[in-house]
């Protein structure tokens, strides 16, 4: 059973352009969560999807950034106009529930974004 | 709203010393859960453990040990004779039943355990 998977591991981009940040969820998850890891920092949360739903996006910035969780295919985290500012690690993490003693949360081996 | 707080950002031992690393939380809610992550120098995150708020029983776990006290609201982490490959951050983290679901990361604790 393969674990989550995330792609690409690094991406370079300049100032503007845009990121695509693609998640896999565990065979059989179906919530999916996005964290980022600014540089010395711990993780924070971004957003948090179910299949076609945004359920929880109260850490995601106002601007710029989007997620979505189709029903098919991956979830995919995008940032727009990439500002230097938004270089860290993006983590993505799936679980086969939302609560109760299935809720643990396994984590992707994370995106780590470079803006020059 | 969640909040957890690890006071040590760094500790440097030397190898075969026991290390603990501190956890403390904040929350509302009487159903939560309590996670301890590794993350190496290569950079992902291995889940370590998870507790939840109605076990208050220590766990151990080969060289590791966890103390849940709820008292004190902290959730301490006990590496006995440490070895150069626990060099990592470790990261206490917290999901409130009734907060949907998401993880609250503490700050981190940068282990060095030296030869």
């Amino acid at each position: 059973n393969a674990g989550v998977m995330q792609n690409p591991r690094h991406l370079v981009r300049r100032r503007g352009q845009e990121a695509r940040l693609r998640c896999s969820p565990m065979k059989g998850h179906s919530h999916v969560y996005w964290y980022r890891q600014l540089p010395e920092e711990g993780l924070k949360f971004m957003v948090y999807l179910q299949k076609e739903n945004i359920i929880d996006e109260s850490g995601m910035p106002k601007e710029r950034f989007s997620a979505e969780f189709p029903k098919e295919g991956p979830s995919i985290l995008r940032i727009q106009q990439v500002v230097r500012g938004d270089s860290a690690a993006y983590f993505c993490a799936s679980s086969p529930e939302a609560g109760g003693p299935l809720n643990e949360q396994f984590f992707g081996p994370g995106t780590r974004l470079t803006v020059l | 709203a969640q909040k957890v707080t690890q006071a040590q950002t760094e500790i440097s031992v030397v190898e075969k010393e026991d290390v603990t690393l501190d956890c403390v939380y904040e929350t509302r809610d009487t159903t939560y859960y309590l996670f301890w992550y590794k993350q190496p120098p290569s950079g992902e995150l291995v889940f370590l453990i998870r507790r939840n708020s109605f076990d208050e029983q220590n766990e151990i776990s080969g060289r590791y040990s966890w103390n849940f006290q709820k008292s004190t609201s902290s959730f301490n982490f006990t590496i006995t004779a440490s070895q150069v490959v626990d060099s990592a951050v470790y990261f206490c983290a917290l999901s409130a039943y009734n907060a949907g679901n998401m993880l609250t990361f503490g700050g981190g604790t940068r282990l060095m355990v030296k030869p």
